[in-house]
């Protein structure tokens, strides 16, 4: 029943590794995104899907590579990590341009 | 670009009181959205109300109810007879019309004293 579901809930991961977020979403929305939320619980937009084409691009390092092979799905791969990316990282996503955003429950990311 | 601004880092409120919490943004359009979410410490984004800028009618929600002024790009949320539950992070977020990137304020923490 989980409207946007994303995986894992939590990431432990060494330096220089590369991982992978994955979303789904069972809302029929044709928009999704990742947002980042960093250790001052900020919220800031890193991508954002329309029916599988990307929309919105932030300047975010080209480690971080979204992939999205349907409209209800939408993974991010994060290369070469680094400290500096540890936060907790959302997806969400929308209807009609216009709805609220629908968000997963978040994954913390923990770089060491 | 749109940017939203909340000036208050932290609040608290007595249990049965009410608090409102403060936010303010800047935009050139005139057809938007405007959200308020909690986050409470499970990390979860609840939505708690929306509002739309081509609605005079401030929306409520049960005990939340928001105050907007369009003309002063001022959007608050009134927490009425507060309750421990609503401890949380508040933010305030803005999405113009047909747009796809709502934009976040910085939050604002939420205590509720018992």
């Amino acid at each position: 029943d989980t409207a946007v579901s994303q995986t894992p809930k939590y990431l432990v991961t060494q330096m220089g590794n590369d991982k992978s977020i994955k979303c789904e979403q069972n809302l029929g929305h044709d928009t999704m995104y990742w947002y980042k939320q960093d250790s001052k619980k900020f919220l800031k937009i890193m991508f954002s899907y329309n029916n599988k084409e990307l929309i919105i691009n932030e300047t975010v390092p080209n480690r971080f590579s979204p992939k999205s092979p349907d409209k209800a799905h939408l993974n991010l791969h994060i290369n070469s990590l680094e400290l500096g990316d540890s936060a907790v990282y959302f997806c969400a996503s929308s209807q009609d341009r216009r709805g609220q955003l629908h968000f997963g429950n978040g994954t913390r990311l923990t770089v060491t | 670009a749109q940017t939203v601004t909340q000036s208050q880092p932290e609040m608290s409120v007595q249990e049965a009181e009410t608090v409102t919490l403060s936010c303010t943004y800047d935009t050139s359009e005139s057809d938007y959205y405007l959200f308020w979410y909690k986050q409470p410490p499970s990390r979860q984004m609840i939505l708690v109300i929306r509002q739309e800028a081509y609605k005079q009618q401030n929306a409520t929600e049960n005990r939340f109810s928001v105050n907007f002024q369009k003309a002063a790009k001022s959007f608050s949320l009134k927490i009425s007879d507060s309750q421990l539950g609503d401890a949380a992070m508040y933010f305030c977020a803005y999405n113009r019309n047909y747009g796809q990137n709502f934009v976040f304020g910085p939050g604002t923490r939420l205590s509720v004293l018992p």
